[in-house]
């Protein structure tokens, strides 16, 4: 059973662009959950979303990040007009359904933003 | 209300020693809190978690203590090894609807000398 996948693992922007990260859970988890770790940070969480719905997005900042999880395909974390402040370790995690309670992290997605 | 604070930032044993983590919480929604590993450039991986209604809980080297009456939980780590040595986080689930979200510690970085 692979683990949650997430790609690509290093990615390079420069200022105003748009940063696209995708997340794809552990097979038979339709729960995703994205968190954000700064340098030498804790993980702080941003948004966390079932199949086609947005749970809890109380950790999203207000403009710029929206992220979706389709009926098919992984989930996407979207960044646009990027700027320095968003250069971080993007982590992905995954949990099978309601009330289970483990939550399965991918490896991250490094953002650089030049 | 929302924080988890962890203590000490960083930590250095020698093998064999027993390091200690401790972490405090306000929320007392909060109703899973488990303990997360991390290596340099790798994503959180889940090392052990407790319920509020047990007191300690022991997997292999890994016991976590729970106060709850003090709001307080704590990871100790038996016999430590140098593989050991890497970033632990302890988080909190929230209940309510915080449900499914989890709210990390700062991090601790530990050192475990050959």
């Amino acid at each position: 059973n692979a683990g949650v996948m997430q790609n690509p693992r290093h990615l390079v922007r420069r200022r105003g662009q748009e940063a696209r990260l995708r997340c794809s859970p552990m097979k038979g988890h339709s729960h995703v959950y994205w968190y954000r770790q700064l340098p030498e940070e804790g993980l702080k969480f941003m948004v966390y979303l079932q199949k086609e719905n947005i749970i809890d997005e109380s950790g999203m900042p207000k403009e710029r990040f929206s992220a979706e999880f389709p009926k098919e395909g992984p989930s996407i974390l979207r960044i646009q007009q990027v700027v320095r402040g968003d250069s971080a370790a993007y982590f992905c995690a995954s949990s099978p359904r309601t009330g289970e309670y483990e939550q399965f992290f991918g490896p991250g997605t490094r953002l650089t933003v030049l | 209300q929302q924080q988890v604070k962890q203590s000490p930032q960083s930590l250095i044993v020698q093998k064999g020693g027993i390091p200690i983590i401790n972490c405090a919480y306000e929320n007392t929604a909060f109703d899973y809190f488990p303990w997360y590993q991390q290596f340099p450039g790798k994503g959180p991986a889940l090392l052990i978690a407790i319920r509020p209604d047990v007191s300690e809980k022991k997997e292999g080297r890994f016991t976590i203590s729970f106060n709850k009456s003090a709001k307080q939980f704590s990871l100790h780590i038996m016999d430590s090894q140098p593989g050991d040595s890497a970033t632990y986080f302890c988080a909190a689930r929230g209940g309510g609807t915080s449900y499914g979200k989890l709210t990390f510690g700062q991090g601790t970085i530990l050192t475990v000398h050959p």
